[in-house]
């Protein structure tokens, strides 16, 4: 079955620290992973896509097919990246799944 | 370009009354998708349309839920006699293409459902 595990609900840390939100993933085949970020009283929205290896807003993603992790990543915390962070593999097909999502708070 | 538009954004309910959730996709945009989030859990995919058509409602409740989404107008989710466990966000995304393509979902701010 189609899984994806985001372990940590919460997760807080001070301005200027790195940041990793992890996500894990169980999919047979090559699945394509995305991570949604939701801020506060805004909608759900796309951040990055590991097919087009870009860095968004700072973050990066790579995906480690050996550990099935897709963990987001980011050198130097900023405020304004408090927000939900949503895991969402999509195994080929148009229906992404999406994890129960990580709460990143970052403390000035 | 107003994007994805869901009404209400909030919709109370009694047991045994019928909820009605609408969803505007992004202008030209013909695949919409319902997506169901229960408190503490991660987004529940319900359904895929296409105009006039059903495509995908594997995720959809056996019984009590529907969706529909005409040649002309929104989407409709419907829940007919609601219970206390349909109290959820209710969130709608829409994609130019769809059907085995990964392109990006655009999502709407969602409908909160309260059954008292």
């Amino acid at each position: 079955a189609q899984r994806v595990t985001q372990p940590e609900k919460l997760l807080s840390v001070f301005k200027g620290a790195p940041v990793e939100l992890k996500c894990n993933y169980s999919y047979s085949g090559s699945p394509e992973l995305f991570w949604y970020v939701q801020y506060s009283r805004q909608r759900l929205q796309l951040l990055l896509r590991h097919i087009s290896r870009e860095s968004i807003k700072g973050f990066t993603a790579d995906l480690n097919k050996g550990e099935t992790s897709f963990h987001l990543k980011k050198p130097f915390a900023q405020e304004e990246d408090s927000a939900m962070y949503y895991c969402a593999p999509n195994g080929g097909s148009y229906i992404p799944t999406f994890g129960r999502g990580t709460s990143l708070i970052v403390h000035p | 370009n107003a994007g994805v538009m869901q009404n209400p954004r909030h919709l109370v309910r009694r047991r045994g009354q019928e909820a009605r959730l609408r969803c505007s996709p992004v202008k030209g945009h013909s695949h919409v998708y319902w997506y169901r989030q229960l408190p503490e859990e991660g987004l529940k995919f319900m359904v895929y349309l296409q105009k006039e058509n059903i495509i995908d409602e594997s995720g959809m409740p056996k019984e009590r839920f529907s969706a529909e989404f005409p040649k002309e107008g929104p989407s409709i989710l419907r829940i007919q006699q609601v219970v206390r466990g349909d109290s959820a966000a209710y969130f709608c995304a829409s994609s130019p293409i769809g059907g085995g393509s990964t392109d990006t979902q655009y999502f709407g701010p969602g409908t909160r459902l309260t059954v008292l």
